[in-house]
């Protein structure tokens, strides 16, 4: 089945660090743009950064840039969102996104939640 | 870079059509062809509906079609059924450093 399925998320304290990751599943992973989007809760969502094919271009939003690293590994068909100096409004759930069609999010993991908090 | 702008809510009754609106700048929206729209029912993770405005992947049916004009994006859903029932977000890209950016989301409500 073509999926994406993100995890590692938990909790973490405010100033923390925490990587999430996002395992492809039966589509060739490295010819795609790929993408991950929050949702904090009862919210609404957040674009949080974004991945080339070959990782020659990478574009973050500005309330994570600095913050947030994004990164992949075609060879394991994995993509990752390692977040540092976290706050509480980072609290979300994180869903990685493929970038199947042009400007747009063809593909949706479940999401992994992220809880920041003291 | 603020959210695009979409009514919060938007009802109608089984069979009815109802146009959910999405209104942005000529920095995003009104600037390119490359708003999409995605279905986000309770609980689940969202599923695109349109890209490039006005084009269906495969799999989605014909009741929803949307268009553009100006700054402002537009989704219809025709025939609504039960099943629609569901929040619904655009998206477009923006020449801001943002890259992405959403809109507020709207609640279709089956009545």
């Amino acid at each position: 089945e073509v999926q994406l399925v993100e995890f590692g998320g938990g909790l973490v304290q405010p100033g923390g660090s925490l990587r999430v990751s996002c395992l492809a599943s039966e589509f060739t992973f490295k010819n795609y743009w790929m993408n991950w989007v929050r949702q904090a809760p009862g919210e609404g969502l957040e674009w949080v950064a974004n991945i080339k094919e070959d990782e020659s271009e990478i574009n973050y939003a500005d309330s994570v840039k600095g913050r947030f690293t994004i990164s992949r590994d075609n060879a394991q068909n994995s993509l990752y969102l390692q977040m540092s100096s976290l706050r509480v409004d980072d609290t979300a759930v994180y869903f990685c996104a493929r970038g199947g069609r042009p400007h747009a999010f063809d593909l949706w993991g479940q999401g992994t939640m992220v809880t920041v908090s003291s | 870079q603020s959210a695009l702008t979409q009514p919060p809510s938007v009802s109608g009754s089984p069979g009815q059509s109802v146009t959910i609106s999405c209104t942005g700048t000529s920095s995003d929206v009104g600037g390119y062809n490359r708003v999409s729209w995605y279905q986000q029912p309770p609980g689940t993770a969202p599923k695109l509906l349109i890209y490039e405005v006005s084009n269906r992947p495969s799999g989605v049916p014909d009741r929803f079609s949307a268009s553009k004009s100006g700054n402002t994006a537009s989704l219809t859903i025709a025939g609504l059924q039960a099943e629609d029932e569901a929040d619904y977000y655009c998206s477009s890209y923006t020449r801001s450093k943002t890259f992405y950016v959403f809109g507020t989301g709207t609640k279709v409500i089956v009545l």
